[in-house]
């Protein structure tokens, strides 16, 4: 069975800095796209981010480009994003999730919570 | 990255059918076979409930159906449950190389 299972999240004020982690399990991790996809307080998903299997290529939404960076550890089975120079638009769920390839995502994890704000 | 267009909010009865739409562009729902839906119960992670457009993953159930024409994916539930109560999303991969969510529609079981 697929798990996703993320940490990290909490408070940051604004200009901080906040590093996501997401534990991967029953699955080839290193053969997977992984996705980090956000959700602001009842607003719709947002993706954020992609990685591809080996950690060579990413892509970024224009609103975090520059700021966030995502990376993968596949000896642990760890993905990661890297969230600089915070503003309070950050503020969502953000959720970890997978596919096997980067057109779509399949599984996902069960979010957490970052909130930005003095 | 404009997101696709989803209707606000859909209704129906149980045991009825009822269609959610999503309006993308000719760079992303008319162009490419990858559209993808989501049911998200508050508080929730998202699930996929159908992918490549018209496919379910294994074991769920064939009340949910998914089809496109042009630039419009559609959502179909049949034999409406109240378990279905949810929000849906829909998503499209796009010409730039991303992926592109829909605002989401809220299904209330009456």
């Amino acid at each position: 069975e697929v798990q996703l299972v993320e940490s990290g999240g909490g408070l940051a004020q604004p200009g901080g800095s906040l590093r996501l982690s997401c534990a991967a399990s029953g699955f080839a991790f290193r053969s997977y796209w992984m996705y980090w996809v956000r959700q602001a307080p009842g607003k719709g998903l947002v993706w954020v981010s992609r990685i591809n299997g080996d950690g060579s290529h990413t892509r970024y939404v224009d609103s975090v480009k520059g700021r966030f960076t995502m990376s993968r550890d596949n000896a642990k089975n760890t993905l990661y994003l890297q969230m600089n120079s915070l503003r309070a638009e950050d503020t969502a769920v953000y959720y970890c999730a997978s596919g096997i390839t980067m057109k779509e995502v399949e599984a996902w994890g069960q979010g957490t919570l970052v909130t930005v704000s003095s | 990255q404009s997101a696709l267009t989803q209707p606000a909010s859909v209704s129906g009865s149980p045991g009825q059918s009822i269609t959610i739409s999503c309006t993308g562009t000719s760079s992303d729902v008319g162009n490419y076979n990858y559209v993808s839906w989501y049911q998200q119960h508050p508080g929730k992670a998202p699930k996929l409930i159908i992918f490549d457009v018209t496919n379910r993953p294994s074991g769920l159930s064939n009340r949910f159906s998914g089809s496109k024409s042009g630039n419009t994916a559609s959502l179909t539930i049949s034999g409406l449950q109240a378990e279905d109560e949810a929000d849906y999303y829909c998503c499209s991969y796009a010409s730039s190389t991303t992926l592109v969510f829909g605002g989401g529609t809220k299904l209330t079981v009456l």
